[in-house]
């Protein structure tokens, strides 16, 4: 089975630039989660959705960021516009969740190393 | 709110020998879920071992195992028989079952695990 991918793998853009992020999650799982990992801040979770609906974005950064969900087979996340700090890699997970309460294991795609020069 | 530490930022190990990696987590649930996920060079997070508080037995998966002290609060992973391809990042993760809409994954910052041939 195709685990979860995640495109492009590797962004190199120019300050000020949007960026979109795609990711379609492992095939019959309800979850999907954005994370952001950087040295400094390591491994923190951005948004999730559960059925294709946003369930939590508190850790969205700012309103540059935003993520969509339209089915169950795609996502994006998008940053507009974008600035160096946002250099980093961003990771997809998937899971199923089969209701509460909520033990679901993640599985994580490649990531996508973006960098904003 | 839940923490999770991982004192050691990097180790190294020869081959074939075995290793630890440590965790310590603190939270006053009493149920809940910790793994252990590994990244290697290539980014990619993968899952290497899932451990449910609820259960004594502690988690094994091939050359993998955890000592899970649950009064202690202590999560460490046991790598057996090191090899090369066991070189990677590793983190250790907590999760409480979620019964509402707040659902994430609390990851450490990291063990850098080198095997030397």
């Amino acid at each position: 089975d195709a685990g979860v991918i995640q495109s492009p793998r590797h962004e190199v853009t120019e300050m000020g630039q949007e960026v979109t992020l795609r990711c379609k999650p492992i095939s019959g799982h309800n979850s999907l989660f954005w994370y952001r990992q950087t040295m400094m801040r390591g491994l923190e979770l951005l948004i999730y959705f559960n059925n294709n609906v946003p369930i939590d974005d508190s850790g969205m950064p700012e309103d540059r960021f935003s993520a969509k969900m339209p089915n169950a087979s795609f996502s994006t996340l998008k940053i507009q516009p974008s600035e160096p700090r946002d250099s980093a890699v961003y990771f997809c997970a998937s899971s199923f969740s089969t209701g509460v309460p909520r033990t679901d294991t993640q599985y994580f795609g490649p990531g996508t190393r973006l960098t904003v020069l | 709110a839940q923490t999770v530490t991982q004192s050691q930022p990097e180790m190294s190990v020869q081959e074939a020998e075995t290793v630890t990696l440590s965790c310590t987590y603190d939270t006053s649930e009493n149920n809940y879920y910790l793994f252990w996920y590994k990244q290697p060079p290539s980014r990619q997070m993968i899952l290497v071992i899932r451990q449910e508080a609820y259960k004594q037995q502690n988690a094994t998966e091939n050359r993998f195992s955890v000592n899970f002290q649950k009064a202690a609060k202590s999560f460490s992973l046991k790598i057996s028989d090191s090899q090369l391809g066991d070189t990677a990042m590793y983190f250790c993760a907590f999760m409480k079952p979620s019964y509402s809409g707040t659902y994430k994954y609390i990851f450490g910052t990291g063990t850098r695990l080198k095997v030397l041939a």
